[in-house]
């Protein structure tokens, strides 16, 4: 059973470039979480997906940010005009739902700097 | 609104030796859930631990146990027998119902040998 992977593990930009993230969760998962770690913090919350369909987004995801889960199995996490301010670890979970702890597992990352 | 605070920023712990990770947490929720994560230099979230706020008893997984105080609000973890593989960030996290995952702003252990 292969964890979940995200690529690329690390990307260097220029500010105005557009980036895209892609997250493969654990097979038969259908929950799927974004999150961003800046330095010193823990993860917050950017939105998530049942299966589908995004049923969640928190106010951090400014309209540069759109996140899709096309077929329900890889997503994607698209930043428009990058700004340095979007510098940050971007994490992806993932949960099997409908057990009591539903917990998520978290793929390694995608260290995004933005020059 | 949800919240966990960790007060440690550091903590140091000799080889073989246990230590607590300090977590108290604020929810209005009756229903939740409590997790630990451990994130190595690698930045990978290991998940620890997990606790229910109706479970009797205090969650253990090997090495790694839960002092869960439902009526003080914390959840401590506790690790007994330091490895220097538990070198790391531990963050604290809560959920209730459907909501997202919170995560405080972590502990970074070093262990000594």
């Amino acid at each position: 059973d292969t964890g979940v992977s995200q690529d690329p593990r690390h990307k260097i930009t220029k500010r105005g470039q557009n980036v895209t993230f892609r997250c493969d969760p654990i097979s038969e998962h259908n929950r799927l979480y974004w999150y961003r770690q800046t330095l010193g913090q823990g993860p917050e919350f950017l939105t998530y997906f049942q299966n589908e369909a995004q049923l969640e987004k928190s106010r951090l995801l400014s309209d540069r940010f759109s996140a899709e889960r096309p077929k329900g199995s890889f997503s994607t996490l698209e930043i428009q005009r990058t700004e340095q301010g979007d510098s940050a670890m971007y994490l992806c979970a993932s949960s099997a739902g409908g057990t009591r702890t539903d917990t998520q597992y978290f793929g390694p990352g995608t260290r995004l700097t933005v020059l | 609104a949800q919240k966990i605070t960790q007060t440690q920023p550091g903590m140091f712990v000799q080889e073989k030796e246990a230590v607590t990770l300090d977590c108290t947490y604020d929810t209005s929720d009756p229903s939740y859930g409590l997790f630990w994560y451990k994130q190595p230099s690698s930045g990978e979230m290991i998940f620890l631990i997990y606790q229910g706020s109706y479970d009797q008893q205090n969650a253990t997984e090997g090495r790694y146990s839960l002092n869960f105080q439902k009526a003080r609000k914390s959840a401590n973890l506790v690790i007994s027998a330091s490895q220097l593989g538990d070198s790391a960030m531990y963050f604290c996290a809560m959920r209730s119902g459907n909501t997202p995952l919170v995560f405080g702003k972590g502990t970074r252990l070093s262990v000594i040998a």
